[in-house]
């Protein structure tokens, strides 16, 4: 069973449209995120979110929103495409509290490819 | 935040070569990890380091937390086309307003001829 799985695996689209991105995890993990790795490979934090609070990069445009239907899954809204968006989504998911992500770091999804033309 | 150098930016191996490669910080940090993304796929944790002095192997792997706690080495022995891959040393930093977030180094790009 795949621990945090993403779809679509690849996401082509015209500027100006508005896409989304699923995530799941199936390891009783308490927190979320999604990073944005760029065309140098860069890992950059967009957002984290468990039950208790969003927290935004703050350099994030506000035309990305996640949402999060339940503790398992976090989605990643993009209104308005635009060619920068261009980037791989990577989700990922971390078990808070003692034990968790501070030894054992964060399970990443296998990424979203998105290519905005 | 914190931020995490990584060294060398990439390297071009011959198969069977040791590699070495390593990560600096300007603060403490309590733990070190290590992360391989191979192409297409996400970051995969391969090795984690808890104590300052601490050697851990995991294979042909070995990664050492250094003693200052501002830095991190990761040696590959020994290696195979397999190995290809993007390298990423990580540590929790504090994020500000009270909070902690993983942060990562920059990455190693690792070719491997065979």
């Amino acid at each position: 069973d795949t621990a945090v799985s993403q779809t679509p695996k690849y996401l082509v689209t015209q500027m100006g449209n508005d896409k989304s991105i699923k995530c799941e995890q199936n390891l009783g993990h308490d927190t979320m995120y999604w990073y944005k790795q760029d065309s140098k490979k860069f890992l950059k934090i967009m957002f984290s979110y468990n039950n208790k609070e969003l927290i935004i990069n703050e350099t994030v445009p506000n035309r990305f929103s996640p949402k999060s239907p339940d503790k398992a899954h976090l989605n990643l809204h993009i209104n308005s495409l635009e060619l920068g968006d261009s980037a791989v989504y990577f989700c990922a998911s971390s078990q808070d509290g003692q034990g968790g992500w501070k030894r054992y770091g964060y399970t990443f999804g296998s990424g979203t490819r998105l290519t905005v033309v | 935040g914190q931020q995490l150098n990584q060294s060398p930016q990439s390297m071009f191996i011959q198969e069977g070569e040791d590699v070495s490669m390593n990560c600096t910080s300007s603060s403490i940090f309590n733990t070190w990890l290590w992360y391989k993304q191979e192409p297409g796929e996400g970051p995969v944790l391969l090795i984690a380091l808890y104590k300052a002095g601490e050697l851990t192997s995991n294979g042909r792997l070995t990664a050492q937390f250094g003693i200052t706690r501002k830095d991190s080495f990761l040696n590959i022995s020994a290696s195979i086309p397999s190995d290809v891959g993007i390298y990423f040393c990580a540590g929790p930093s504090y994020s500000g307003a009270g909070s902690y977030q993983l942060t990562f180094g920059k990455g190693t790009k690792l070719s491997v001829i065979p």
